[in-house]
């Protein structure tokens, strides 16, 4: 069976430190692949998305993302965190393709991030 | 506001109670896709409807149904209902199924079950 898996659950940073959020997927044919945020007590909203072309993805407010297909990662990036990235961070695989695709997402279980001022 | 809706945000009822959940689309979506998150289980993907029709289903339990009307809203409804059952409830949409699927989805802000 498909699945997610975030290594680290529990993150805690001071403002500008560096941020990086492994995700490993299992499913050996061709993905799509996603982040969401999910901000205390909001809906969770898209980070960024991989379908195609170049593997390394940028997405909204300062978040890249580098799909590895040869270890099965997309781990998420941030230079310099902000408090205000203090939220939840999920990783999702779709694993259908084309006409068949479906566009079940397969969660992992999701990494709090702590951002101290 | 992400354009999908869900209502009610809260609900509280007691063990053996029925709720119906209800999730209107992001205008335009034709897909419909139904996920529970606690925290002992994460997101889990209950159920999908794609233009009235059922298209995967997941970890839903035979206690719970969905169905999607022809104005494409989506109801979840959950039966004989246990303390176990407490949770987020999470309704998405998208564009479609095939390639219109690709570009990920769009989530509600979730209806919160409290079973006493």
């Amino acid at each position: 069976a498909q699945s997610v898996s975030q290594h680290n659950h529990h993150v805690i940073l001071s403002e500008a430190a560096s941020l990086e959020l492994g995700c490993n997927y299992s499913y050996g044919g061709t993905v799509n692949l996603f982040w969401y945020v999910q901000y205390p007590g909001q809906h969770l909203q898209l980070l960024l998305k991989y379908f195609s072309g170049d593997p390394l993805v940028k997405g909204i407010k300062g978040f890249e993302a580098e799909f590895i297909k040869s270890k099965f990662s997309f781990n998420l990036r941030k230079p310099s965190v902000q408090w205000s990235d203090t939220a939840e961070y999920f990783c999702a695989v779709n694993a259908q393709k084309g006409s068949s695709n479906t566009g079940k997402l397969i969660f992992g279980q999701g990494t709090t991030l702590q951002v101290k001022p | 506001d992400s354009g999908v809706t869900q209502t009610p945000k809260h609900l509280i009822t007691a063990t053996g109670q029925r709720v119906t959940l209800r999730c209107s689309p992001r205008s335009g979506d034709l897909s419909v896709y139904w996920y529970q998150q606690s925290l002992d289980q994460g997101l889990q993907f209950l159920i999908q409807y794609y233009n009235g029709e059922e298209r995967a289903k997941g970890n839903i339990l035979e206690r719970f149904s969905a169905q999607q009307f022809p104005d494409l809203h989506s109801e979840l409804n959950l039966s004989s209902l246990e303390l176990g059952d407490s949770a987020l409830y999470f309704c998405a949409s998208s564009p479609g199924v095939g390639f219109l699927a690709n570009y990920g989805y769009t989530f509600g802000s979730g209806t919160r079950l409290t079973v006493v």
